[in-house]
């Protein structure tokens, strides 16, 4: 039972673009929600989080967009560059543990 | 920092064969866990622990064991290697269930023939 259902599996996106990945969660007991960036060959990395509290997270060209009430929420990439090519997974944490979603591999064209 | 280290970072086995694959970290956390990546899969939950003596099962535990004897090294079994288990496995630590940043180690890629 897969409980956070990340789309698209694959994004590319042209430089200076916006690029959007989208999650979906079931379990409204989930309290965090975070995203990671991974470069190939490396472990994931946390990138920004957000609280069910809040609807908006912003860092630097990074936003969260969490949306409640439809139990989703999206990570926008605002004037994409190359180096920002990664695979990126969205998370919803419960107690102790973390569940993933499958990931997005997102790559930036000039 | 270290922070997360995971050994070895590449091995191949046999079928049958069984190895253990070794996670340190140096941050003192209290939670450690074993994740696997799989294309299209995402990364899995496989065992966890939440303090020295602990472990849990996560959502693909089968064909896995697990130990957690020291604080700071969290071991990942595989008594008799499958080619299912084919896989790049991920070990992360986290202070508690409240931080929020997980840590990631940077993989071992195993290979079951």
């Amino acid at each position: 039972q897969q409980q956070v259902k990340q789309s698209p599996q694959s994004l590319i996106v042209q430089k200076g673009g916006i690029s959007i990945i989208n999650c979906a969660y079931e379990n409204t007991a989930f309290d965090y929600f975070p995203w990671y960036q991974q470069f190939p060959g490396k472990g994931p990395a946390l990138l920004i989080a957000i609280r069910p509290d809040v609807s908006e997270k912003k860092e630097g060209r990074f936003t969260i967009s969490f949306n409640k009430s439809a139990k989703q929420f999206s990570l926008h990439i605002m004037d994409s560059q190359p180096g920002d090519s990664a695979t990126y997974f969205c998370a919803a944490r419960l107690n102790e543990k973390l569940t993933f979603g499958t990931g997005t591999r997102l790559t930036i064209i000039p | 920092n270290a922070g997360v280290t995971q050994t070895p970072k590449f091995r191949v086995l046999k079928t049958g064969q069984s190895m253990t694959l070794l996670c340190a970290q140096d941050m003192n956390h209290e939670y450690m866990y074993w994740y696997r990546q799989d294309p299209g899969m995402g990364l899995r939950l496989i065992h966890y622990s939440v303090g020295e003596g602990t472990t849990a099962k996560g959502e693909v535990p089968d064909g896995y064991n697990v130990s957690r004897l020291k604080k700071q090294n969290f071991l990942l079994g595989l008594e008799s290697a499958a080619p299912s288990q084919t896989s790049v496995y991920f070990c992360a630590s986290i202070q508690d269930s409240a931080s929020g940043e997980l840590f990631f180690g940077e993989g071992s890629r195993l290979t079951v023939l």
